[in-house]
Parts: C-alpha cells; structure tokens; sequence
C-alpha cells in the first residue's frame, strides 16, 4: 500500500521568507500524481499544486514551487516570499492512475511570523 | 470557478440517529469521493462512485454508511446510525474524467458532531 510521511509536523517562517515542507512517499508504481493541499482555520482543502510522476520538470505555481525527485520519492514544497495568509496546515497527497483515492500525510502546521 | 458545494456546514445530531450529508460536485466531473477528517488526525478515504456505483471503499466504510447519486446534481453520505467515533469533517471531492486522472477537487466540508 502507498504510504505518505510528513516528517515536520510544525514549521514557521518569517514574513517574506521562504520554507520548504518535506515530504516523503512510497509506492511501487510507476505513473502517479502528487498534490499539496493547504488547510486554513476553516477547514476547507485547497489545492496548492500538483506533480505528474511523469513530468521531469518541477511544478510552480506563482509563490509556490515543489522539488520532485522521483528516485529518492521526494516531493517537497517551497513557499517563497511567504505571506501571513500562508499560514496553514498543509498535507501532500498521492494518487495512483487513474481516479484512485487520495492518500494524505498527516500534515505540516505553517506559522507565518509578521 | 465552479465549485465542489456542500450542506450542510456544520451538523449536531444525537448517536444512533441518521444524518445525511449532501454534496454537489462539479457539474462535469464523472468521479466523486468522500473522505473523513477527525479533529487532528489526517484525512482518510471513505469511498467513491463513478457511473452510478461504488468503485472503492476503505475499511471505515462499513454497513453504516451508504453513498447515493438521487438525481443528476447531488450526491450523498448517509450514516445509518451514528457513533460517538463519527464526529469529524466530512469532505466531498470531484474529479473529471480523462486517461490519465485528474485532480480531485474539495468541498468546503461538513462538521459533523455525534453527542
């Protein structure tokens, strides 16, 4: 079975700073997708950006960007220029082919400090 | 932007009593999910549907809970008789549907709270 580890389960950042979330997976596939979902106090999942497993090039969504190293299965987030509203629990996630089920790591609380 | 919908917010109900949770995907998407979320813990699958049946269940879906698409818009979780364990978030996801996947979109959730 797929496993996904967050290893920080805390992390804080200065304003305008930037963080890098770790985390790790495991599978024995070889096509799969990778997310981070940010969780605000509401509760709501938003999705932040996501990974084809087959795409070599590192996914970048404005502020955010992941660093995916597929033989080490890796897939961490940097935030850059990290702004109060980035304060959040964030969860990566794995998907196999296909609609699969999503499969969470316990998630990374972000602190922003102002 | 279209959006994944979900009612209601927040829901109180007694154990043993039923609840429905109901959700409205996103008016293309062919796939829909539902995952759980108790209070400070990871959120897990709970099962999904596609062409009008379930196509996966995880092990927390036992014969309490049921899935039902009632008409073309909704979708819905009914738990038969609740626990005290059941109280969590409740999210409903949608994804379209193309060879290779897509990405699952959340709804805003729902509290539910079994006292």
């Amino acid at each position: 079975a797929q496993t996904v580890t967050q290893s920080q389960p805390e992390m804080s950042v200065q304003e305008a700073e930037t963080v890098t979330l770790s985390c790790t997976y495991d599978t024995s596939e070889s096509d799969y997708y990778l997310f981070w979902y940010k969780q605000p106090p509401s509760r709501q999942m938003i999705l932040v950006i996501r990974q084809e497993a087959y795409k070599q090039q590192n996914a970048t969504e404005n502020r955010f960007s992941v660093n995916f190293q597929k033989a080490a299965k890796s897939f961490s987030l940097k935030i850059s220029d990290s702004q109060l509203g980035d304060a959040a629990m964030y969860f990566c996630a794995y998907r196999g082919s296909g609609n699969t089920p999503l499969v969470f790591g316990k998630g990374t609380r972000l602190s922003v400090i102002a | 932007e279209p959006e994944v919908t979900q009612t209601p917010s927040h829901q109180v109900t007694q154990m043993g009593q039923e609840v429905i949770l109901r959700c409205v995907p996103i008016s293309n998407h062919l796939y829909f999910y539902w995952y759980r979320q108790i209070l400070g813990q990871k959120v897990e699958f709970l099962v999904s549907f596609y062409n009008n049946e379930i196509s996966e269940k995880s092990e927390i879906f036992d014969d309490q809970f049921s899935v039902e698409r009632p008409d073309g818009s909704n979708f819905t979780l009914k738990i038969r008789s609740t626990k005290l364990e059941d109280s969590a978030m409740y999210f409903c996801a949608s994804s379209a549907r193309t060879q290779r996947g897509e990405t699952q979109y959340f709804g805003p959730g729902t509290r539910l709270l079994v006292l």
